[in-house]
């Protein structure tokens, strides 16, 4: 299976601040048709988990523009440019490249 | 408006077999599929399975041996059977339906192996 590295695994940021997550791949995610199913998602505590990105950079649906996503191949970041305090709880990396599905282990953001 | 719905027992004894219930509705299962996804508590999600749009299924092979997925189309529902459950199977349980640009997910069902 598909190993997801994710780093750090704990954030501590400032309202305003910019920060970002690492997501590594144990193997490409590129298929061969050309496309690399990288989703991320938040987790806020107590609810079920909500796409922010798919296909590595593409903004989900009524996402806010302060999300990112960029990467290729093996390493793909998420970027939050502007912390603000919904943004609050867990983030996973997920790849649907390759069967079965894998999930990363989670960074938690908090405010410091 | 899309919406899913898991239900099922919240206690299940070891050795036993788990029962859970996914109804959807706002869109039809002959069109998109449906995934069961798990969390143990405070850990991260464990994709477990899909009911595709055509009726066919797919499994981590982690739970092959004992998970099985079904649908009835007629009530909008998807089914998850997995057998003898342990104490490591307690956790929170999804079903999803996970695509490109929106994702939607049930609230989950709590799941609680023991004696």
């Amino acid at each position: 299976d598909v190993v997801l590295t994710q780093t750090p695994s704990t954030l501590s940021a400032t309202i305003g601040q910019s920060v970002s997550i690492s997501c590594r791949s144990s193997q490409s995610l590129l298929d061969s048709a050309g496309n690399t199913y990288l989703y991320w998602y938040l987790q806020r505590p107590g609810q079920s988990p909500q796409l922010l990105i798919y296909l590595v950079s593409n903004l989900g649906s009524g996402v806010p523009n302060r999300f990112s996503g960029s990467g290729s191949g093996t390493d793909f970041t998420l970027k939050i440019s502007g912390v603000e305090a919904e943004d609050l709880g867990v983030y996973y990396c997920m790849q649907a490249t390759h069967a079965p599905y894998t999930f990363g282990a989670g960074t938690k953001l908090e405010l410091k | 408006q899309v919406q899913l719905k898991e239900s099922g027992p919240g206690l299940v004894q070891p050795s036993q077999t788990l029962s859970l219930t996914c109804t959807v509705s706002g869109f039809s299962l002959t069109s998109y599929s449906v995934h069961w996804v798990r969390q143990h508590s405070g850990k991260s999600l464990e994709w477990m399975g899909r009911m595709w749009s055509d009726g066919d299924t797919s499994y981590n092979s982690a739970f092959t041996s004992r998970l099985s997925i079904s649908r009835d189309t007629s009530k909008s529902q998807v089914f998850l059977k997995m057998n003898s459950l342990q104490t490591e199977d307690t956790g929170t349980y999804y079903c999803a339906r996970i695509g490109l640009r929106r994702d939607y997910w049930g609230q989950g069902v709590m799941v609680t192996v023991s004696s």
